[in-house]
């Protein structure tokens, strides 16, 4: 089946540390295609966080670091801040839908 | 940097046809995959299909018999008309530029859309 699994929600204090895990199948993640993460502010469209697994695009702080291995992946964020309150939605490439699928999305709430 | 714009009609009827337009610039709309995502009130991301600049496409199997993504490059524009629309359709629609990774191999690892637009609410009602 062509899904990846997110937790809802996840939460932590201002300079914690928080993961948000992804888990995929044979389809995606277990063979091999890459994980990306974006975050999204409610109200705005979302923002390319994390690509090619463990990769931050040019702006993005080095707060946030992304890993994969076999069909899991996570997303790491040190420091937490206020701002960092948003959904986060991990995608990979499905090859049962030759396309691109979107994990459920996890609401990060900064306590 | 590219920058994306959506836009069309905020009020669809049902069973007629939802039609986007999703201009480029900044950039040209050449050498690259564009796409379209939307996201359901309340719901999360599900992506509609890309269009390469020649005009190749891939489509969400769910939604394939109903969609149709075009580009035109002499406008550095692409759109999206998807038919048959309910209320199950209502959605942000967001267009955004879909980047592949492949090794030297041929391999492919996949893509991600790297540049969004700001997304425009489409509303399915009588």
């Amino acid at each position: 089946q062509s899904v990846l699994t997110q937790p809802p929600s996840v939460s932590g204090a201002p300079g914690q540390r928080v993961t948000i895990s992804c888990t995929g199948s044979s389809s995606n993640t277990g063979s091999g295609y890459d994980i990306h993460w974006y975050q999204q502010v409610p109200g705005t469209a979302p923002k390319l966080l994390i690509y090619g697994n463990n990769n931050r695009p040019s702006g993005v702080p080095d707060r946030f670091s992304g890993s994969k291995s076999g069909t899991s992946a996570s997303l790491a964020i040190t420091g937490l801040q206020a701002e960092d309150e948003a959904d986060y939605y991990c995608q990979s490439y499905d090859s049962s839908l030759s396309g691109s699928l979107f994990g459920g999305g996890t609401k990060l709430t900064v306590l | 940097q590219v920058q994306l714009q959506e836009s069309g009609p905020g009020l669809v009827k049902p069973s007629e046809t939802l039609s986007l337009t999703c201009t480029v610039s900044g950039g040209s709309i050449s050498n690259y995959y564009w796409g379209w995502i939307r996201q359901s009130p309340g719901k999360g991301l599900e992506c509609i299909g890309y269009v390469y600049y020649t005009g190749i496409t891939n489509y969400n199997p769910s939604l394939k018999s109903r969609v149709t993504i075009s580009v035109d490059t002499s406008k550095n524009l692409f759109s999206l008309k998807l038919n048959s629309v309910t209320a199950a359709d209502t959605a942000v629609y967001y267009c955004a530029r879909h980047l592949d990774h492949y090794e030297g191999s041929g391999y492919y690892y996949g893509g991600w859309f790297d540049s969004w637009g700001q997304g425009t609410l489409v509303t399915v009602s009588s």
